[in-house]
């Protein structure tokens, strides 16, 4: 199936600093969503972006869902230890849900 | 609050063994999916359901089935487990695609190891 390309793969960060992370595609979706997968869990939605162009922020978190359709990216400020984490997107077209590989951040004390 | 429930959170079964992985939703979601997630492979799609006693194949069906006889229950069936089949076990539901706004919920996952 398809898959999302999301950018950078794995981020090493001093807490407190900023981190940004995006999925890109070839194809235009209707939904673009965000999740932290914590180790040995299963994914929690932290993000649902449904309009192109959409700014939603939930805390230190803030996504955008791209103008384009195409693509979407996560911020989160000023990192904390419990940021540590696998962050992926999702995008959905009609009944089916194509998602990134995965961004996996560590957060240095 | 949103719930998606998979039954057994760790098993460990033995090659040729015939295991079910259970999952409820409380969301009166259509749509159920199963997905396996494997390092470095990310989520693949097994089996989805759109409706009671509905199934569509995804992209990894070979030696899985998938039983859906109530709307809010839907299981995965390994007919004779093998080796190659441990993995992390996602169960996940949502609305119909043609509905606006959709969003896909995940259960806690299952971690299936074959001896």
């Amino acid at each position: 199936g398809q898959q999302l390309n999301q950018s950078p793969q794995s981020m090493f960060i001093q807490e407190g600093e900023d981190v940004s992370m995006n999925c890109t595609s070839s194809s235009i979706f209707n939904t673009w969503l965000w999740y932290k997968q914590d180790p040995g869990e299963g994914p929690v939605l932290l993000i649902a972006l449904y309009k192109a162009g959409e700014l939603t922020s939930n805390g230190r978190l803030t996504a955008q869902f791209g103008i384009t359709r195409k693509d979407s990216f996560l911020n989160i400020s000023a990192s904390i230890p419990s940021d540590v984490g696998i962050y992926f997107c999702a995008a959905n077209t009609g009944n089916q849900f194509y998602f990134g590989t995965g961004t996996s951040l560590t957060v240095i004390p | 609050d949103v719930k998606v429930t998979q039954s057994s959170r760790y098993l460990v079964k033995r090659t040729g063994e015939k295991v079910f992985l259970e999952c409820v939703q409380d969301m009166d979601h259509e749509n159920m999916f199963w997905y396996r997630q494997d390092p470095g492979l990310g989520l693949r799609l097994i089996y989805f359901s759109y409706d009671v006693k509905m199934k569509e194949k995804g992209d990894i069906p070979e030696g899985y089935s998938v039983s859906r006889e109530k709307k809010e229950r839907f299981s995965l069936i390994l007919e004779s487990a093998s080796t190659n089949q441990t993995s992390m076990y996602l169960c996940a539901s949502s609305f119909p695609g043609w509905s606006s706004g959709n969003t896909i919920y995940f259960g806690e996952g299952s971690w299936l190891t074959v001896v």
